[in-house]
């Protein structure tokens, strides 16, 4: 049962336009989603977090939105550029869920130069 | 400041051989938790530790798996008599505490031959 669910499976954009990646949940216990970017034999890199009580949080070129009604997210970069290209994993948690993370499969991101 | 340290980076074992895949968290983290990713796969949640308690085991299998995390020195995963289904990524992940961003190690990768 995928709880966390990244349905497209690859994302390719040209360096300097927008990337969107999206995300949906089923579990409305849900409250604090996270994307974790990877690369290649590394563990994954926090990027960037929101909690169900906010809509929007942005951190540079990095916005994360969220709809709770239709249990959904997205992480926005831009500008995009090359070494941005990476899988980006979206992960959900739940309070009292004692801070396990769900995952998504993720998502490969190609910047093309 | 280290980040969180795992080792050894790769693992080779012989089925039916005991693997011990070591954690050393962030300095002043004292929440451990460890996932697996299998190929294709997005991490999922094994085990979440504090020091010299398991909080929360749902994600580990019922046997041939444990984990440990002393009051003094490394969390230690340890896999008894491996199969080769037991073959991932092993990710090692701290934080200061309950509901705060996860830091993540450069993971253990297992292969049992």
């Amino acid at each position: 049962d995928q709880q966390v669910k990244q349905n497209s499976p690859s994302l390719s954009v040209q360096e300097g336009r927008i990337s969107i990646l999206n995300c949906d949940y089923t579990n409305s216990m849900f409250d604090y989603f996270l994307w974790y970017k990877k690369y290649p034999a590394e563990g994954p890199t926090f990027l960037i977090s929101i909690s169900s009580i906010k809509d929007k949080n942005e951190d540079g070129r990095f916005t994360v939105f969220l709809n709770k009604s239709a249990k959904h997210l997205s992480l926005h970069i831009v500008p995009s550029q090359p070494g941005d290209s990476a899988v980006y994993f979206c992960a959900a948690s739940a309070t009292g869920a004692n801070s396990k993370l769900t995952f998504g499969k993720g998502i490969t991101l190609s910047v093309r130069p | 400041n280290a980040g969180v340290m795992q080792n050894p980076r790769h693992l080779v074992r012989r089925r039916g051989q005991e693997a011990r895949l070591r954690c050393s968290p962030m300095k002043g983290h004292s929440h451990v938790y460890w996932y697996r990713q299998l190929p294709e796969e997005g991490l999922k949640f094994m085990v979440y530790l504090q020091k010299e308690n398991i909080i929360d085991e749902s994600g580990m299998p019922k046997e041939r798996f444990s984990a440990e995390f002393p009051k003094e020195g490394p969390s230690i995963l340890r896999i008894q008599q491996v199969v080769r289904g037991d073959s991932a990524a092993y990710f090692c992940a701290s934080s200061e505490g309950e509901n705060t961003e996860a830091f993540f190690g450069q993971g253990t990768r297992l292969t049992v031959v």
